[in-house]
């Protein structure tokens, strides 16, 4: 069973910049996987962010980028702000009309 | 203005079944796939189940499959998911989620979801 990996937790200072991840457990993530990315805060429904690899959804600030980092997808977020403390989470498409989530990362900016 | 909304969601014993719907507007309800997308106490989004746009193909994470139906009715512009066999491993918010102009494209618009709670 192929595993979405992505870091458990990550900070950031305010106004920095941060790359989060999303592999996997065998194998390399290329744009075939069409990997997107969404946020979510606590109680809140998820708000897509990056789909396609690099494309960002409508409203979504150009802070936050999307790339193909050597084997994995990424998610990249400059000039941090303080309400960009979530959960993130890749997805990838697997084929056969499957996707599989990563395991999340929670961010935290201080 | 695209909008989703959950509903069915409860309070359901082990074994027992629930059937979820999600009422879609703002956009043409057969043009795009769906999915079904929840997330347990305490742990991370988890994709369930896809059904394209005319409902002709359906799709399932293992941990459900044999167990959840996932159908539409376009005339309706409403998604469904009928859970059966519900374990206390189901208790989960339920999200629906609409699809971009591809499947592959991912969920770019999403419910406030529905929460289902399986306990005795």
């Amino acid at each position: 069973q192929t595993v979405v990996t992505q870091e458990p937790s990550f900070s950031v200072s305010p106004g920095g910049t941060v790359t989060l991840t999303c592999g996997l457990s065998s194998g390399s993530v290329s744009s075939s996987y069409y990997p997107s990315w969404y946020q979510q805060t606590p109680g809140q429904a998820p708000r897509t962010l990056i789909y396609s690899t690099i494309t960002r959804s409508s409203g979504v600030p150009d802070r936050f980028s999307g790339s193909i980092l050597g084997n994995k997808a990424a998610l990249t977020i400059t000039g941090a702000q303080a309400d960009d403390e979530s959960d993130y989470y890749c997805v990838l498409f697997m084929g056969s009309g499957i996707w599989v989530f990563g395991g999340g990362t929670k961010l935290t900016v201080l | 203005e695209v909008q989703l909304l959950e509903s069915g969601g409860g309070l359901v014993q082990p074994g027992g079944s629930l059937r979820l719907s999600c009422a879609a507007s703002g956009f043409t309800f057969s043009s795009y796939a769906m999915s079904w997308v929840r997330r347990a106490p305490g742990k991370g989004l988890e994709w369930v189940s896809a059904i394209s746009g005319s409902g002709g193909s359906t799709y399932y994470a293992d941990s459900v499959k044999g167990r959840f139906t996932i159908s539409r009715d376009n005339s309706k512009n409403t998604l469904y998911v009928q859970m059966n066999s519900l374990r206390a491993e189901d208790t989960a918010v339920y999200y629906c989620a609409k699809h971009g102009t591809a499947m592959v494209r991912g969920m770019d618009v999403w419910g406030q979801g529905t929460t289902v709670t399986v306990s005795s």
